[in-house]
């Protein structure tokens, strides 16, 4: 089965750094991959994803690039504020015209300081 | 709508204990799925539901956990007997799905604590 690495298990950046993290894979038939942010008591919340026909995505101040060769793929936040301070989950699936369940990463802990 | 709705928030028990956790999805959706999370393992797959059907349970730890799906707006995750390594927050997520993997929406979670 699909196996999910992420790196670094907590991150602390000044408030306005940029963050990265950064996730491998294991199944190179996996072709989607969410971001999910989890807030203290709060369920994760999905951020951004991308599938593999794209190389990278951004929205706003966040971004995910892909690399299928190496299978990794990294989550950017730029001008990084308090609000940011959370737990990161990346995940893999393979996709298709079935369902295919989410492998997770462990999560990083995000802690930006003002 | 008011999301993935999820009872109750926490829950202390004694080993031994029964304990049911229940979880209401949101409307129209079609997949529901159990997760467990803990620091040491992190998020974890404990089983999920197509249109009420459960697809796949192979996480489900032990024959002491048990989930259902009676309709499309109600499920349970029941555990019986509980132990105190069962401590984690278990949260329930749905989902719509087209042509594959969709966005999971996750309820609040619940927090067991198994003394």
């Amino acid at each position: 089965g699909e196996n999910v690495e992420q790196h670094p298990s907590t991150l602390s950046v000044q408030e306005g750094d940029s963050a990265v993290i950064k996730c491998t894979y294991s199944d190179s038939a996996s072709n989607y991959f969410p971001w999910y942010k989890q807030e203290l008591g709060k369920g994760p919340q999905l951020i951004i994803d991308i599938r593999s026909n794209v190389g990278e995505k951004k929205d706003q101040r966040i971004a995910v690039t892909l690399n299928k060769t190496a299978k990794h793929f990294s989550l950017h936040i730029t001008e990084t504020q308090p609000e940011d301070s959370a737990v990161y989950f990346c995940a893999a699936s393979f996709s298709d015209s079935g369902y295919s369940t989410l492998t997770f990463g462990k999560g990083t802990m995000l802690l930006v300081s003002p | 709508d008011a999301g993935v709705i999820q009872s109750p928030r926490h829950e202390v028990t004694e080993m031994g204990q029964e304990v049911t956790l229940r979880c209401k999805p949101i409307s129209g959706h079609d997949y529901l799925f159990w997760y467990r999370q803990t620091m040491m393992r992190g998020l974890e797959l404990l089983i999920y539901f197509n249109n009420n059907v459960p697809i796949d349970d192979s996480g489900m730890p032990e024959d002491r956990f048990s989930a259902k799906m009676p309709n499309a707006s109600f499920s349970t995750l029941k555990i019986q007997p509980s132990e105190p390594r069962d401590s984690a927050v278990y949260f329930c997520a749905s989902s719509l799905a087209h042509g594959g993997v969709g966005e999971q929406y996750f309820g609040p979670g619940t927090r067991l604590t198994v003394t």
